[in-house]
């Protein structure tokens, strides 16, 4: 079963402006992991944030994870065309295994 | 970064064929692969999890007897479909980290995806 849940499922926006997408979850994690995924494509990583931190950054992207709340955002700043994608939040639970549980994902859409 | 190929990116068959999925980390010695399933504009399903050189584990639902899983050693893994019918068209990726590093928190690493289609 999917344990996250992204919200919005599409977001559209134009060039230059910011875009927040969130990803809700129902257990506790180790860590939650966000990917991005261009059309026909597979998935690339672009940030892990462990569940004793609550804010990360990686150039344009931010992090915040709320474990109270169960849940985490990604803001993407200053978009662009290029950053047209789907973006999924992915949970680590525990486990030798290292199951990743992916959401549902957002699809992005950046007009120029 | 660590790279992981996967081959081929796209094959159409016919009913009944087998067909084979290589997965290759290029750069790095893959502990662990992790297949997906992946329906259009859906997430990615986890099919099942394989480590080098034991056995694969699969998730609930998913047909071991269907989809041969083989990791025999750190680089490749292969999936094989086998009979594919047209219901087992869909998007395939897999997955690749490296546990011997003693950190879940890793990223895992993904191929580019296969895309099946059976007539």
């Amino acid at each position: 079963s999917q344990q996250g849940e992204e919200d919005p499922q599409a977001l559209s926006i134009q060039e230059g402006e910011n875009a927040t997408m969130n990803c809700s979850y129902k257990t506790s994690i180790n860590n939650l992991q966000w990917y991005r995924q261009n059309s026909g494509r597979g998935l690339v990583h672009l940030i892990l944030i462990r569940s004793n931190e609550r804010e990360k950054h990686s150039g344009r992207l931010r992090v915040t994870l709320d474990t109270s709340k169960k849940s985490s955002s990604l803001l993407i700043t200053a978009s662009r065309a290029a950053d047209t994608a789907s973006y999924f939040c992915a949970t680590y639970s525990g486990g030798s295994n290292y199951k990743l549980t992916f959401g549902k994902g957002t699809l992005l859409t950046v007009n120029p | 970064g660590a790279v992981v190929s996967q081959h081929p990116s796209w094959v159409i068959c016919k009913s009944g064929t087998s067909v084979k999925i290589e997965c290759r980390s290029l750069d790095f010695q893959a502990t662990t692969m992790f297949w997906y399933r992946q329906f259009p504009k859906q997430s990615l399903m986890l099919m099942a999890t394989s480590n080098e050189g034991s056995k694969a584990t699969y998730e609930q639902g998913v047909e071991k007897d269907k989809f041969l899983i083989n990791h025999a050693s750190l680089t490749l893994s292969t999936l094989t479909v086998t009979s594919a019918h047209p219901e087992d068209s869909s998007f395939y990726i897999c997955s690749a980290a490296n546990l011997l590093r003693g950190s879940s928190n890793q990223p895992q690493h993904f191929g580019d995806g296969t895309r099946l289609s059976i007539l």
